[in-house]
């Protein structure tokens, strides 16, 4: 079955300190990721997206993520948090017709 | 500002009304998709049009029913509605329903059923 995990309820880091939010998935043959953030009372907005090619994968607003095969890994990073930062982020599946959502992640940056 | 517009943004209604939520984009994309965000549950699939052609009813309720005549509008029409019903109500819209596709999300529609 395919699906996606998102290990971590809350991340809590510091402005100016690197940040990681995880995520894992399990799907036969090659997967297509993406991650999401939601700001309060707002839809979801795309970040970035792997489908093929590069590992790393640069985003939008300073972020980036790491496909890693082996471990079965897509986390997200970004070098030096910031405030505006907080926010729920998800990490997606494409799978069939649609994205299969992970449970979101809280991120919290503190000043 | 996003090119999936949602409308209303709040409803409140009772469970023997009937409304709808509206659903536009302005992508030129074929694909739309209705997802159910809920507190205590992930973002839920509910259903997937490809072309105006529903490809996907992820076992949705018959009080919620899908409306989709064009490829820029989807409407969700409610009807006898219970009160865990309530959620955040997501539109969004894809170029086709490949699943390596980017998937654009309106603001979403906030149902309160009472």
């Amino acid at each position: 079955a395919q699906s996606v995990a998102q290990p971590e309820d809350q991340v809590n880091v510091a402005e100016g300190n690197p940040l990681t939010v995880k995520c894992t998935y399990s799907v036969s043959g090659n997967p297509y990721l993406f991650w999401y953030v939601q700001y309060p009372n707002r839809g979801l907005q795309f970040l970035l997206k792997y489908i093929t090619g590069d590992n790393l994968v640069k985003g939008s607003y300073g972020f980036e993520a790491e496909f890693n095969k082996s471990q079965t890994s897509f986390h997200l990073k970004k070098p030096s948090a910031l405030v505006s930062d907080s926010a729920l982020y998800f990490c997606a599946l494409g799978a069939g017709t649609a994205l299969i959502f992970g449970k979101g992640t809280t991120l919290s940056v503190s000043s | 500002e996003t090119g999936v517009t949602q409308t209303p943004r709040h409803l409140v209604m009772g469970m023997t009304n009937k409304k709808s939520l509206k659903c536009e984009q302005h992508l030129g994309h074929n694909a739309m998709y209705w997802y159910k965000q809920s507190a205590k549950k992930p973002l839920e699939l509910m259903f997937v049009y490809n072309f105006k052609e529903q490809t996907e009813n992820n076992s949705v309720p018959s009080r919620f029913s899908p409306e989709c005549p064009n490829s820029s509008h989807l409407f969700l029409h409610l009807h006898t509605l219970q009160p865990e019903d309530s959620a955040l109500y997501l539109c969004a819209s894809s170029p086709t329903v490949f699943s390596g596709n980017t998937i654009y999300f309106g603001e979403g529609s906030w149902l309160t059923v009472v």
